[in-house]
């Protein structure tokens, strides 16, 4: 049973500050992994999408890293601002037929970012 | 391009009552699954519908089902309401749900139950 846990829970920086946020899974046999944003109360927003043949994916001040064989996972946040404060939560889609439609998440780090 | 659509957005229910969610994925996006997200849980995957066929679903009690229509909107449907089942429900679209196909979440349907 794939088990995604996310470290650290919760993260408090200033702004300006570059960040790591940390994800681990157990089993190492995925299609992808995806780094998603939850801001209160509201839906998941994609940030990154890393197929299980890439090593890494960027997007602006966003840079995710996959090292599949150790099953870990890193989002790496530059310069960080106040409007980055939000949940960030990755997921991993299991490779395999009885897999379909199904992300397996971690439990999120809240990160705070103040002035 | 229009993202995915939950509606309605907020819902009360009662004790007992049974609901319906209604889930528009993105056009061309034929997967759609649902989660459920509770302060304790976390995201919990509900089911997975693609080509109106069920291909997936997790473990939830019978009172949670699903259908998905031959254009790809999708309900899902609780039968005899639980204070339990108060959470965040999400759906996300895919184009396949499967290999190197990235998911798009919409903004979910919060559930009380009373």
């Amino acid at each position: 049973k794939q088990e995604v846990t996310q470290i650290p829970a919760a993260l408090s920086v200033p702004e300006g500050e570059n960040l790591v946020l940390n994800c681990s899974f157990t089993d190492s046999a995925i299609y992808n992994l995806q780094w998603f944003r939850q801001d209160p109360g509201k839906g998941l927003t994609s940030l990154l999408l890393i197929q299980s043949s890439q090593r890494e994916q960027t997007s602006g001040r966003l840079n995710a890293s996959l090292d599949k064989s150790s099953g870990r996972s890193t989002l790496y946040i530059a310069a960080s601002q106040p409007g980055d404060s939000a949940t960030y939560l990755c997921a991993v889609l299991n490779a395999g037929g009885t897999s379909y439609g199904k992300l397996t998440f971690g439990q999120g780090t809240i990160l705070t970012v103040h002035p | 391009k229009a993202g995915v659509t939950q509606t309605p957005r907020y819902l009360i229910k009662t004790r007992g009552q049974q609901v319906t969610l209604s889930c528009s994925p993105i056009s061309g996006h034929r997967s759609v699954s649902w989660y459920q997200q509770t302060p304790g849980q976390g995201l919990q995957f509900l089911f997975e519908y693609f080509s109106e066929t069920q291909r997936n679903k997790g473990n939830f009690p019978g009172r949670f089902s699903g259908r998905q229509f031959s254009n790809s909107r999708s309900e899902m449907n609780v039968s005899t309401l639980e204070l339990g089942d108060s959470a965040l429900y999400l759906c996300a679209s895919s184009v396949t749900g499967v290999k190197n196909t990235e998911a798009f979440f919409g903004q979910g349907t919060r559930l009380t139950v009373v």
